[in-house]
C-alpha cells in the first residue's frame, strides 16, 4: 500500500474563475521570495519573485503580494486555465543565502 | 537556452549497487544543488556548491551519499551502496549566485529494488 505522506493542502477552482494560493513564510529576515510550479514528471519551474522593499509584483496572469507585517505571501493566478494545474511551492532566502522551499498546494482546475 | 540537464532521467536498480547521478547547470550560472524529493518528506536540499566548492552538505543523509563537482559544467551525486529508501526523485537545480532564483532540472527518478 500506499505510505503516508504529505498531505499538501488542496486549492480547487473552476476554469476561468482567479487563484489564490497562500504561503506563511518563517524567517522575518527573509528578504527574497519566489513561486515556483510544479507539473507531474517534472522539476519546479520559476514563476515570479519579489523582494522585500516591494509588496506587489505582476507578471503574465500572475500577482505576488507580500505581506512583511504578518509574513504572508500569496499568489493570484488570473483566469485560471487547465494548464495552470500544478503543485505551487513558495520559497524565501535572506541575506543572499540558499532558499527555503515551503511544502506546496496543489491546485486542480473543475472543467 | 539550455537549460539545467540532469542524467539519467530513470534509474531501476538492486539494492547494494552504486548509482551515480549526473547535473550539467546552466552556463554561467556558480551555485550548484542537489535536492531529494519523496512523498514523505517534500523537497529536501541535501547538498549545494557555490564557485564548484561545496558550501553545506549538511542534508546529506549519510556517508553513502556523496557530491562532487569538477568544474562549473558539470557534478554528480553518488549513492554507494543505494538502499530501497533511496528511492525517490533527485533534482539538480543552478544560479548566478546562492541566494538568486533556481532553475530546475528534470530530476532523475531512482527506484532500489
Amino acid at each position: 500500500g500506499e505510505s503516508v505522506g504529505l498531505h499538501l493542502p488542496t486549492l480547487s477552482v473552476q476554469e476561468g474563475d482567479n487563484s489564490i494560493i497562500n504561503c506563511a513564510y518563517s524567517n522575518s529576515a527573509s528578504d527574497y521570495f519566489i513561486w515556483y510550479k510544479q507539473e507531474s514528471g517534472k522539476g519546479p519551474q520559476f514563476i515570479i519573485d519579489i523582494r522585500s522593499n516591494m509588496d506587489k509584483r505582476q507578471g503574465q496572469r500572475v500577482t505576488v503580494l507580500l505581506n512583511k507585517t504578518v509574513k504572508h505571501l500569496s499568489l493570484q493566478i488570473a483566469a485560471t486555465q487547465p494548464g495552470d494545474s500544478a503543485v505551487y511551492f513558495c520559497a524565501e532566502s535572506w541575506g543572499a543565502q540558499k532558499l527555503v522551499f515551503g511544502q506546496g498546494t496543489r491546485l486542480t482546475i473543475n472543467p | 537556452d539550455a537549460g539545467v540537464i540532469q542524467s539519467p532521467r530513470h534509474e531501476v536498480t538492486e539494492m547494494g549497487q552504486e548509482v551515480t547521478l549526473r547535473c550539467k547547470p546552466i552556463s554561467g550560472h556558480n551555485s550548484l544543488f542537489w535536492y531529494r524529493q519523496t512523498m514523505m518528506r517534500g523537497l529536501e536540499l541535501l547538498i549545494y556548491f557555490n564557485n564548484n566548492v561545496p558550501i553545506d552538505d549538511s542534508g546529506m543523509p549519510e556517508d553513502r551519499f556523496s557530491a562532487k563537482m569538477p568544474n562549473a559544467s558539470f557534478s554528480t551525486l553518488k549513492i554507494q551502496p543505494s538502499e530501497p529508501r533511496d528511492s525517490a526523485v533527485y533534482f539538480c537545480a543552478s544560479s548566478r549566485g546562492v541566494g538568486g532564483p533556481q532553475h530546475f532540472g528534470d530530476g532523475t527518478r531512482l527506484s532500489i529494488l
